[in-house]
């Protein structure tokens, strides 16, 4: 599948690091979305972009920074991270940011803070 | 905020027969309900979705159900087969922007 791709796929970083994660949609959809994974929780989402505008952030600590240039594009930038965010972190996109419709998600980052 | 439970952690069913994963949410003001699929190692992916003005939704083996004033929805799959082992997420979502998902039902389907 290469609707939605994510780069790196993993990423190993120290605390005092800074890193970045890309997500890129090639489906030209409107609203892309930033999820954590770890074992612990289910799939908490991170952010929400609606036509490029955060619409959502959870609650989320300053040290994870979303960026939306354009629509088809996300970053997650990284800096001073803790052990415990060592996670999978998914990016996902949908057609319809409004009424609700399908996530398609990217295959993950598999992130681990050392 | 909506908080979304998500019962049995973990089923076991015999090839051929049926899997029911139930769901209940707590903001009455949801309105999209999604269950999604995912693989060891892979992403998840959407099976079937549901609509605050609908009851029920079929697709060949898969069903779900919503009950909007108990606010609750289930999965049903019927004639399971050795491929349909997975975690299987519910979610719920209001505006289509914030999506809470389930804790996750772990199926297995012995042969």
């Amino acid at each position: 599948e290469t609707g939605v791709t994510q780069t790196p796929r993993h990423l190993v970083m120290g605390m005092t690091n800074k890193k970045s994660l890309k997500c890129e949609q090639h489906l030209g959809h409107n609203a892309m979305y930033w999820y954590k994974q770890s074992a612990k929780k289910p799939l908490e989402l991170m952010f929400v972009y609606s036509l490029e505008e955060r619409v959502e952030n959870n609650s989320v600590p300053s040290r994870f920074s979303p960026e939306c240039p354009n629509s088809s594009h996300l970053f997650l930038h990284l800096h001073t991270l803790q052990p415990e965010d060592s996670a999978l972190y998914l990016c996902a996109s949908s057609r319809d940011p409004v009424v609700g419709s399908e996530q398609y998600f990217g295959p993950g980052t598999r992130l681990t803070v050392t | 905020g909506e908080n979304v439970e998500q019962h049995p952690s973990t089923l076991s069913v015999q090839e051929g027969d049926s899997a029911v994963i139930k769901c209940t949410y707590s903001d009455s003001a949801s309105n999209y309900f999604p269950w999604y699929k995912q693989e060891l190692g892979k992403r998840p992916q959407l099976i079937i979705d549901i609509r605050s003005n609908v009851g029920e939704k079929k697709d060949q083996r898969i069903a779900v159900t919503l009950n909007k004033t108990a606010k609750h929805f289930s999965l049903h799959i019927t004639e399971t087969q050795p491929e349909d082992s997975a975690v299987y997420f519910c979610a719920a979502s209001n505006r289509g922007q914030n999506f809470v998902f389930g804790p996750g039902t772990r199926l297995s389907v012995l042969p």
